[in-house]
């Protein structure tokens, strides 16, 4: 049972156009979701994060966006750079465990290709 | 900055024998949490250590174990290995100290033949 879904495999934008990356979770308990970027043979990186009291988060060119009653979140990238190319996941944190644990769920990853 | 270290990159074992990965967390983290990727899957949790102490356990077979030790670095014993447990395994860690973001290694290529 997939909690956490990434329903696009792949993403392919333009250089220096907006790239909108989608997560869509189940578990009304994750009160905690991060973006990772992930390159080939390497371990994934933080990106941002968002809290579920908050709607949106912005950190430079990421922003995320929480919808909580649609139980959807969004990441979005601009400019979109090529270096940018890689797969990102979506992860949360169910928050019924308080912080005994901290366990993150992953989406299955969406792989961006950002064309010069 | 320093970051997660796992050791080895890379690992290939035999079936039936056993494989040891080792994680340094980032100085000062004191929890780690090891995670799973098979072949074009998401990370799978493992399970987790908080000042050394177990804190979480997930899909991890009984053939595997782990522990944390006084320096917080952890180790991720596997037994009897089978063709399936060949995968990505990375480490991770966190400072429990209210940040919920976890930081992780380059991970270890397991293949198992």
């Amino acid at each position: 049972d997939q909690q956490v879904k990434q329903n696009s495999p792949s993403l392919s934008v333009q250089e220096g156009r907006i790239s909108i990356l989608n997560c869509d979770y189940t578990n009304s308990m994750f009160d905690y979701f991060l973006w990772y970027k992930k390159y080939p043979a390497e371990g994934p990186t933080f990106l941002i994060s968002i809290s579920s009291i908050k709607d949106k988060n912005e950190d430079g060119r990421f922003t995320v966006f929480l919808n909580k009653s649609a139980k959807h979140l969004s990441l979005h990238i601009v400019p979109s750079q090529p270096g940018d190319s890689a797969v990102y996941f979506c992860a949360a944190k169910d928050g019924n465990y308080g912080g005994a644990t901290n366990k993150l769920i992953f989406g299955t990853g969406t792989l961006l290709a950002v064309q010069p | 900055a320093a970051g997660v270290i796992q050791s080895p990159r890379h690992l290939i074992k035999e079936k039936r024998e056993t494989a040891t990965l080792k994680c340094y967390p980032i100085p000062r983290h004191d929890t780690v949490y090891w995670y799973q990727q098979g072949p074009g899957q998401d990370p799978q949790f493992l399970i987790s250590f908080y000042e050394k102490m177990q804190s979480d356990k997930g899909s991890i077979p009984d053939r595997f174990s782990a522990q944390q030790f006084s320096d917080y670095h952890s180790e991720l014993n596997m037994s009897s290995l089978e063709l399936g447990d060949s995968a990505l395994y990375f480490c991770a860690s966190r400072t429990r100290q209210g940040y919920n973001e976890q930081f992780f290694g380059p991970g270890t290529r397991l293949t198992v033949l």
